[in-house]
């Protein structure tokens, strides 16, 4: 089955500085790789996803890359702000059946 | 708010017992996926179910089970219930099992089981 290392588990940064979050899978047949903002006991929530027939997405701040070669896809935030601090998980989508495999998640801070 | 809702809120209960926890997925949405967030955790996926017929099956205990209605609504009974057991327990909804454009699950506000 499917399996998703996530990294770094913990990042710090500035406000205005970037953020980079990656993620490697191990299923080349995986072929939908969302990304998730979970604040402190709420619901995981969509942020952004990307399709394996697409290398990069972009919305505003935020953007996300694939390496299907590589097999690893990565979350970019930048100009970030305190209000980015949260869990950020990562998943792949199995081909067979469409469940989500998740990253351990990477707790972001960011520092005013 | 996406549309998935989950009770109840929180669930306190003590170790044997036996509880369920209901989820209703969004309107149209025919998949729904279990997962449980234990402290410090990721989210582990325990089972899914398409239109009424388990679909999946991940690291679920057999004390664990789940079914999923007419009405789509869904519900994880948990028995025999650990100390280990205690955690935030989400379902999420997608409209279909796979493929497509309508292959994204959006979570409910999850249950937070503890077992005293």
């Amino acid at each position: 089955g499917e399996n998703v290392e996530q990294h770094p588990s913990t990042l710090s940064v500035q406000e205005g500085d970037s953020a980079v979050i990656k993620c490697t899978y191990s299923d080349s047949a995986s072929n939908y790789f969302p990304w998730y903002k979970q604040e402190l006991g709420k619901r995981p929530q969509l942020i952004i996803d990307i399709r394996s027939n697409v290398g990069e997405k972009k919305d505003q701040r935020i953007a996300v890359t694939l390496n299907k070669t590589a097999k690893h896809f990565s979350l970019h935030i930048t100009e970030t702000q305190p209000e980015d601090s949260a869990v950020y998980f990562c998943a792949a989508r199995e081909a067979q059946g469409g469940k989500l495999i998740f990253g351990q998640g990477t707790e972001l801070s960011v520092k005013p | 708010d996406s549309g998935v809702t989950q009770t109840p809120k929180h669930l306190i209960t003590a170790t044997g017992q036996r509880v369920t926890l209901r989820c209703s997925p969004r309107s149209g949405d025919l998949s729904v996926y279990w997962y449980q967030q234990s402290l410090d955790q990721g989210l582990q996926f325990l089972i899914q179910y398409y239109n009424g017929e388990e679909r999946a099956k991940g690291n679920i205990l057999e004390r664990f089970s789940a079914q999923q209605f007419p009405d789509l609504h869904s519900e994880l009974n948990l028995s025999s219930l650990e100390l280990g057991d205690s955690a935030l327990y989400f379902c999420a909804s997608s409209a279909n099992a796979r493929g497509g454009l309508t292959d994204t699950q959006y979570f409910g506000p999850g249950t937070r089981l503890t077992v005293l």
